[in-house]
């Protein structure tokens, strides 16, 4: 299994230029999230997605956009990018509460964003 | 607003060394806490505590929580320089299985 896969995974973008970062995941999860973490920083949530169809904020979802069109695949849109959307960004997946849940969440391996 | 705090904020000692990170939370809603280990990528899962007072144990690491004073311990005994990372705790606040991360320990282990 591929696990959770995330690209690009290094991108420099301009002031007011917008990008997508693509995630899709194989293991048949219903709960999908993106996440940024600063550095020296923890993580904090941007949008989370609890199904196909299904899309609502974090804490910190202000520039940024989601869709969740199939189970496997969940992009987060930057529009207008800003400096202050320089971080790193990581999807994460989850099966939904049941026994199939053992509370890990499963990380793509990052998408580093630089905003100049 | 749902909160977790981590100390020390770093940490650097010897290999052989046994050290223990510490992880407090205010959250409105408890599910579980959760303990990741973070080196250069994306974190990896180290424990997923639900119930107080049961130990957690993975080979050198232990964890441990306790509900009623909302913190949790992690120990790592015999460190080891492959021990250096950041170790990031986290609590599911149970709506949708979110987690609130704390800012995260960073341990460096030296030889």
């Amino acid at each position: 299994n591929a696990g959770v896969t995330q690209t690009p995974k290094f991108r420099i973008l301009k002031i007011g230029q917008s990008m997508t970062l693509q995630c899709t995941q194989d293991m048949n999860h219903n709960y999908m999230y993106w996440y940024r973490q600063d550095p020296g920083m923890g993580l904090k949530l941007i949008y989370y997605s609890v199904g196909a169809g299904i899309t609502d904020k974090g804490e910190v979802p202000n520039g940024y956009n989601v869709s969740r069109s199939t189970t496997e695949d969940f992009p987060l849109r930057l529009e207008l990018a800003a400096p202050s959307q320089t971080s790193v960004y990581f999807c994460a997946s989850i099966h939904s509460p049941t026994k199939l849940n053992t509370g890990e969440l499963f990380f793509g391996e990052g998408s580093r964003l630089t905003v100049l | 607003e749902d909160k977790v705090v981590q100390s020390p904020l770093s940490l650097v000692v010897h290999e052989g060394d046994t050290v223990t990170l510490n992880c407090s939370y205010e959250v409105t809603n408890f599910r579980s806490l959760l303990w990741y280990k973070q080196e250069k990528k994306a974190p990896t899962f180290l424990f997923m505590l639900t119930s107080s007072g049961i130990e957690k144990k993975s080979g050198r690491l232990s964890s441990i929580l306790d509900k009623k004073e909302l913190f949790s311990i992690l120990n790592i005994t015999a460190t080891q320089t492959g021990d250096s990372a950041v170790y990031l705790c986290a609590v599911d606040t149970g709506t949708a299985s979110k987690l609130t991360f704390g800012t995260g320990t960073r341990l460096q282990v030296t030889l």
